[in-house]
């Protein structure tokens, strides 16, 4: 049973540029979220995508934008991309269900602006 | 507003002695809380998760955290620490919105060193 799987693995950028994430969720599992996680810090939550709609947001800038495809896979875009934005950024997902805190992770994107 | 956090930046065991990792939460309601892995250039792995059902939970590669209400904690334990074990640790708790919607909110992380 594959898990959560994320493309691609590294990534390089110029400040300004955009950049998409690609996230596949586990077997089975609806719900997709993203987490940006700066080095020597836990992971910040950015949105949530459910059934193709973004249903809750952290604070992040609309900068930041995502999508889910029928499929339950899912993207992230970053746009003007700022050297801040350097980071390891972490796709999870969730079996469905009215009660679903646990989250599974995938093993990241890390995102380097230079 | 539903926070964690990890009361040591950093940990330093020597090989098949205890492992303990600090943590308390803070909620307004009967939290979901979690431990995650992370080991070097890698994704978190899920080690055990609290959802009320038991105070002492059981998780993988012989970890378990006990839920201590009266003191607001969920520290992480393990009897013997292997080298295999130096990683980050992340006490999480979760926040509903309503429905099915949560987010996971991370402590700062607890660097655990192993040696031999």
């Amino acid at each position: 049973d594959a898990g959560v799987t994320q493309s691609p693995t590294h990534l390089i950028k110029t400040r300004g540029q955009q950049v998409t994430l690609r996230c596949s969720p586990k077997s089975g599992h609806d719900t997709v979220s993203w987490y940006q996680q700066a080095l020597g810090q836990g992971p910040q939550f950015i949105f949530q995508y459910y059934e193709e709609e973004e249903r809750q947001r952290g604070n992040f800038p609309d900068r930041f934008s995502g999508h889910q495809y029928p499929n339950y896979s899912s993207e992230l875009n970053v746009n003007a991309l700022l050297l801040g934005d350097s980071a390891l950024y972490l796709c999870a997902s969730s079996p469905p269900g009215p009660i679903t805190d646990t989250q599974y992770f995938g093993p990241g994107t890390r995102l380097t602006v230079l | 507003a539903q926070s964690v956090t990890q009361l040591d930046s950093h940990v330093s065991v020597s090989e098949g002695t205890p492992v303990l990792l600090r943590c308390n939460y803070s909620s307004s309601y009967s939290p979901s809380l979690f431990w995650y892995v992370q080991h070097p250039n890698k994704g978190l792995q899920l080690l055990l998760k609290y959802t009320s059902a038991a105070t002492l939970v059981k998780g993988i590669n012989g970890f378990e955290a006990e839920f201590k209400k009266s003191e607001t904690s969920f520290h992480l334990t393990k009897p013997s620490a292997h080298m295999s074990d130096a990683a980050e640790y992340f006490c999480v708790v979760s926040v509903r919105y309503g429905g099915a919607t949560n987010k996971l909110i991370f402590g700062t992380g607890t660097l655990l060193a192993v040696q031999p």
